[in-house]
């Protein structure tokens, strides 16, 4: 079965780079997305076809996703963004599958 | 605005059925463009996609639960469910229903509701 691996854990001091990588076998093949999911809140969609943003979330989210691997970056981040992240793809056997989530820590 | 609202028993007994239905509100789930989907996160782990339906009935399902699961629409109430039989103590979860475009991700998602499996 198709299989999105992510790092457990990222820590990004506030106004820093935070990187994201999700790691799948030609996943530069196929659309990554990627979801932002607080504590007790529901997933958001936070970037779409590798690095689209939706209406509202803002420009220091950007994505990008080449070869074996998709990356979320986060630009200059804040408070705010301390969450856990999803990537997720779209493969022709396994249908919907999504990555095993990035533990985002803002120190 | 959209919304998705899930409604079902949040304790199961082991080897029952799960059942849970998700209500759609703001829009038609009669929508030539989308897929409504269920996902579930079990306590303190990650996202997994169950399924999905389309409004004509057409359904697609995780390999992995495909022998225990049944997702159906209702046009008419603007409402598709699920069914995910012989549960275990593994199926406890958060069960999220969610929109999506075909192949596209999803944009809308309901709050969740906590499922236990439990005698």
């Amino acid at each position: 079965s198709y299989e999105l691996t992510q790092p457990p854990s990222v820590s990004v001091s506030p106004g820093q780079t935070a990187s994201i990588t999700c790691s799948g076998d030609k996943l530069g093949d196929k659309y990554a997305c990627w979801y932002q999911q607080k504590p007790g809140q529901s997933p958001v969609l936070v970037i779409y076809q590798d690095s689209k943003r939706p209406s509202g979330i803002p420009e220091r989210f950007s994505g990008s996703n080449s070869g074996n691997t998709a990356t979320l970056t986060i630009s200059g981040t804040q408070a705010m963004d301390e969450a856990d992240y999803y990537c997720q793809a779209w493969d022709s056997s396994n249908l919907y599958v999504f990555g095993t989530g990035t533990k985002v820590t803002v120190l | 605005q959209l919304q998705l609202q899930e409604s079902g028993p949040g304790l199961v007994k082991p080897s029952e059925t799960l059942s849970l239905t998700c209500t759609v509100s703001g829009g038609s789930i009669s929508s030539s463009s989308y897929y409504w989907g269920w996902i579930r996160q079990p306590p303190g782990k990650g996202l997994e996609w169950i399924g999905s339906i389309y409004y004509s009935g057409s359904t697609y399902y995780n390999p992995s639960l495909k022998s225990r699961v049944t997702i159906s629409v209702d046009t008419s109430k603007n409402q598709f469910s699920l069914k995910l039989s012989s549960v275990t103590a593994a199926d406890t979860a958060v069960y999220y229903c969610a929109r999506s475009g075909a192949r596209n991700p999803f944009d809308y998602w309901g709050q969740g509701t906590l499922v236990t499996v439990s005698s």
